[in-house]
């Protein structure tokens, strides 16, 4: 069974700061990965994905995530948050079949004007 | 065009009642999904449809939960004899095909209250 774990809960930044937010999974085959941002009183969207190749995977908004095989890890990072980014973020992994999403937790993200 | 919709948004039921939540999923769409979400976590799978067909339902919790696509487009998430620990977002989302490449498109969610 695959499962995802989110380190962080609760983040707050000031507009600037750098972000890295931890993602973690553990599956036995090979893995789709994604991240998905829902903003205050809207839907989940994706911010992000990643199938294979290149492990640095660039998405909207200045977001990009990093796979890392060995460490079975794939981090969210924007090197400048802004106000507009507080949001609440989910990694979440799905089999070859793609037919299913396990979400980790998710990771609430204030940033302070 | 219109995304994924879902009705009600919110329902507070009594424990013991039948309640019927209903998602349109994107047009075109083939793949639909039910997620749940409980308060603090992220949404678990339910059960997913390609066209009519349940494809994979493992994630349902037990026998009061069942879901319908007859047309292979609305769907209809069915749970009988709430349960106070039913309380949750209910959340669909659509695919325009299965498989990984096939983005998957979430509605608002219905947020359920079972007293």
């Amino acid at each position: 069974a695959q499962s995802v774990s989110q380190h962080n809960h609760h983040v707050i930044l000031s507009e600037a700061a750098s972000l890295e937010l931890g993602c973690n999974y553990s599956y036995g085959g090979t893995v789709n990965l994604f991240w998905y941002v829902q903003y205050p009183g809207q839907h989940l969207q994706l911010l992000l994905k990643y199938f294979s190749g290149d492990p640095l995977v660039k998405g909207i908004k200045g977001f990009e995530a990093e796979f890392i095989k060995s460490k079975f890890s794939f981090n969210l990072r924007k090197p400048s948050v802004q106000w507009s980014d507080t949001a609440e973020y989910f990694c979440a992994v799905s089999n070859n079949a793609g037919n299913m999403l396990t979400f980790g937790g998710g990771t609430r993200l204030m940033v302070k004007p | 065009g219109a995304g994924v919709s879902q009705t009600p948004s919110n329902k507070v039921t009594e424990k013991g009642k039948y309640v019927e939540l209903r998602c349109d999923p994107i047009s075109g769409h083939t793949a639909l999904y039910w997620y749940r979400q409980s308060l603090g976590q992220g949404p678990e799978f339910l059960i997913y449809f390609q066209g009519t067909g349940a494809a994979d339902d493992s994630g349902l919790p037990n026998d009061r939960f069942f879901a319908v696509r007859p047309e292979g487009s609305v769907s209809t998430l069915k749970i009988q004899r709430t349960e106070r620990g039913d309380s949750a977002v209910y959340l669909c989302a659509s695919s325009l095909g299965s498989g990984r490449s096939n983005e998957q498109f979430f509605g608002p969610g219905t947020r359920l209250t079972v007293l």
